[in-house]
């Protein structure tokens, strides 16, 4: 069965730093590009960034650039968000999602909670 | 604002038929498969037509997808109570280098 789990979620304040973490299993996880997907409370879907199955390519969302890294670790089968100078506007729900091909995403995690306020 | 154009509610009484349009452009929509996907309330989005038009398995043949040139639609015949969601349209946007979602429909079955 296919599972992803977030988990690094929480209160923090503007400028801080957060690293999310999702736990993959059930797939070969080395054979799928992941992303990362947000939903601040009561607003849609926005997609923040994804990166190949073996890290060489990375895109992201414009309003994070600069600010997040997305990377993996095929060994763990895990894939990270490290957030930094994190502001208000970064409040939201951060789903990890696997996507097969085609940019469309079969499965998704339960989604974790950062919320960024002093 | 998002780079997809989304109504933001569509309604119809169970058992009638309901379509959901997702307008883009040549950079998102005109080049690049669209997904579907629909979020009932407090849970993770689920896909429900990817390639534009198939479904994964489990998704009944009363939900199809289509596009044509920029826009793309989402169709669901037989209306169920059970169909009341948000449902979103997905693709990636190859001048942004960027994936982008519409904004969100709101389907309230009557």
């Amino acid at each position: 069965e296919v599972q992803l789990v977030e988990s690094g979620g929480g209160l923090v304040q503007p400028g801080g730093s957060l690293r999310l973490s999702c736990a993959a299993s059930g797939f070969t996880f080395s054979s799928y590009w992941m992303s990362w997907v947000r939903q601040a409370p009561g607003k849609g879907l926005e997609w923040v960034a994804n990166i190949k199955q073996d890290g060489s390519e990375k895109y992201y969302v414009d309003s994070v650039k600069g600010r997040f890294t997305i990377s993996r670790d095929n060994a763990k089968n895990s894939l990270y968000l490290q957030m930094n100078s994190l502001r208000a506007e970064d409040t939201a729900v951060y789903y990890c999602a696997r996507d097969p091909y085609s940019f469309h995403f079969d499965y998704w995690g339960q989604g974790t909670l950062v919320t960024v306020s002093s | 604002q998002s780079v997809l154009t989304q109504p933001p509610s569509v309604s119809a009484a169970p058992g009638q038929k309901v379509t959901i349009s997702c307008s883009g452009s040549s950079s998102n929509i005109g080049n690049n498969y669209v997904s579907w996907y629909q979020q009932l309330p407090g849970t993770a989005p689920k896909v429900l037509i990817y390639d534009n038009n198939k479904r994964p398995s489990g998704i009944p043949d009363r939900v199809s997808g289509s596009k044509s040139g920029t826009s793309a639609t989402l169709g669901i015949t037989g209306l169920q109570t059970g169909d009341e969601a948000d449902y979103y349209c997905g693709t990636w946007d190859s001048s942004l280098s960027e994936g982008v979602f519409g904004g969100g429909t709101k389907l309230t079955v009557l």
